[in-house]
């Protein structure tokens, strides 16, 4: 099973911030990646898909970018509806699997 | 409006069996592959459940904390699919949601999700 290795596990920032969370994927799953974003009682809200297309709707500030194994989710300038967290996901090969998560908080 | 539902969650016994169902409206449901995905209590999600089209022959694949217990369908004709849960543990509580997924164009793959139904398994 491909496991995905997310970080950090939680963060504080600031609004205005600059945030970076990274997933590493175990093995190659070329762009089959897709991050989420999650606030208290609501469902996944897909942010980015094939690893750096932006989702219909979703703020530019968010973008993502593919480094080999390595995935970057970049929120450009934190915003105050930003603090959630945040989840990877790999679909390229079953059983898919989701990082871990990262919890952004207000700093 | 396109949107999925699922249904059928509720409270039960350990080692009984339950079955939830996902239904959609809005797309062609048929052409989509579904997902469930679930949710423990102040955890994080967990991916445990896909099902293909009828056109790449419904097959299904399943995660390894569920495989052996829990069977994934569809009925296309109702727009629906299904998770059969049964010899449930009291580890399977958790939010259930579904999320459709584009075989042919991953701009549908996982952009659309229920509000998920609560499976509580106690005694």
């Amino acid at each position: 099973d491909i496991q995905m290795t997310q970080s950090p596990s939680a963060m504080s920032a600031s609004v205005g911030d600059r945030v970076t969370i990274t997933c590493r994927a175990s093995q190659g799953i070329n762009n089959y990646l897709a991050w989420f974003q999650q606030k208290p009682g609501e469902v996944p809200k897909r942010l980015i898909y094939a690893a750096s297309r932006l989702q219909s709707g979703v703020p530019a500030r968010f973008s993502g970018s593919r480094s080999g194994t390595d995935f970057t989710l970049t929120i450009s300038s934190l915003q105050p509806e930003d603090f959630a967290t945040y989840y990877c996901l790999q679909h390229s090969v079953h059983p898919f699997t989701f990082g871990p998560g990262t919890k952004v908080e207000i700093k | 409006e396109v949107q999925l539902v699922e249904s059928g969650g509720g409270l039960v016994q350990p080692g009984r069996s339950l079955r939830i169902s996902c239904t959609g409206s809005g797309f062609l449901f048929g052409a989509h592959a579904i997902n469930w995905v679930r949710q423990a209590p102040g955890k994080g999600l967990e991916w445990i459940a896909f099902i293909r089209t009828e056109a790449y022959g419904a097959t299904t694949e399943y995660a390894a904390s569920v495989k052996g217990r829990f069977t994934i369908s569809r009925d296309d004709s109702k727009d629906t699919a299904y998770l059969q849960m049964n010899s449930l543990k009291t580890e399977d509580t958790a939010v259930y949601l579904c999320s459709r997924y584009s075989l042919s164009d991953w701009a549908f793959t996982f952009d659309l999700w229920g509000q998920g139904t609560l499976v509580t398994v106690s005694s």
